[in-house]
């Protein structure tokens, strides 16, 4: 059974950088597309990022473009999330997910770890 | 960017029937995917591909989708179905993909 496992949130001020981590295990990592999916307090789920299986293309919602970076090293098994010019609407927890529909011409997130709360404040 | 609108509660009797929609300017030609969410807790992928169920999920939970609906159908409604429910779709011909639903509340009388 596939785990994830988030790290790196915590409290940061407006206008720093944050970079936050997800470890795997139980699966073969570098077979599938991840992604960052973030939920504000109180509020729904929020699609964020994806990095194809091979790191070959990636994209972002408008709201984190030029802002965020994903990315992977598939031999660590490892996903990553930088962030910068953070913003208070940016606190939220922060998930990972394995997207099982990897290699479609959709996307299904079938795990996801247990989430790492960043939040942004003076 | 694709918009996916859900009604935001639902209530329903224990062994009753719910179901949840979810609307979208053609949805249909779309594969939709639902989740449900506990209180603490991470989401839960409980319907893919508009009707496919993971391994460990109940038969009671089914999907559909045609037009410009997509429904999540919860047959024989128990008290731990009791949570938030979030439709998802991906719009690869769009600069931001991915897409949730707003999310409705499943509340068990």
């Amino acid at each position: 059974q596939g785990q994830l496992v988030e790290s790196g949130g915590g409290v940061v001020q407006p206008g720093r950088s944050l970079s936050l981590s997800c470890a795997a295990s139980g699966f073969t990592f570098s077979d599938y597309g991840m992604h960052w999916v973030r939920q504000a307090p109180g509020k729904g789920l929020e699609w964020v990022a994806v990095l194809w299986h091979d790191g070959s293309n990636k994209n972002y919602a408008d709201s984190v473009k030029g802002r965020f970076a994903i990315s992977r090293d598939n031999s660590k098994n490892t996903l990553y999330l930088q962030m910068n010019s953070l913003r208070a609407d940016d606190t939220a927890v922060y998930y990972c997910a394995r997207d099982k529909c990897s290699g479609t011409s959709t996307t299904c997130y079938d795990y996801w770890g247990q989430g790492t709360l960043v939040t942004v404040s003076s | 960017s694709y918009v996916l609108t859900q009604p935001p509660s639902v209530s329903v009797a224990p062994g009753q029937t719910a179901r949840i929609t979810c609307g979208g300017n053609n949805i249909g030609s779309k594969s939709v995917h639902w989740y449900q969410q506990k209180p603490g807790q991470a989401p839960v992928l409980v319907v893919y591909d508009d009707s496919d169920r993971p391994s460990g999920i109940p038969e009671r939970f089914s999907g559909s989708n045609s037009g410009n609906t997509a429904t999540l159908t919860i047959s024989r409604v128990e008290a731990g179905d009791e949570a938030d429910y979030y439709c998802q779709v991906w719009d690869s011909s769009s600069d931001h993909p991915g897409v949730f639903g707003t999310g409705t509340t499943v509340t068990v009388l």
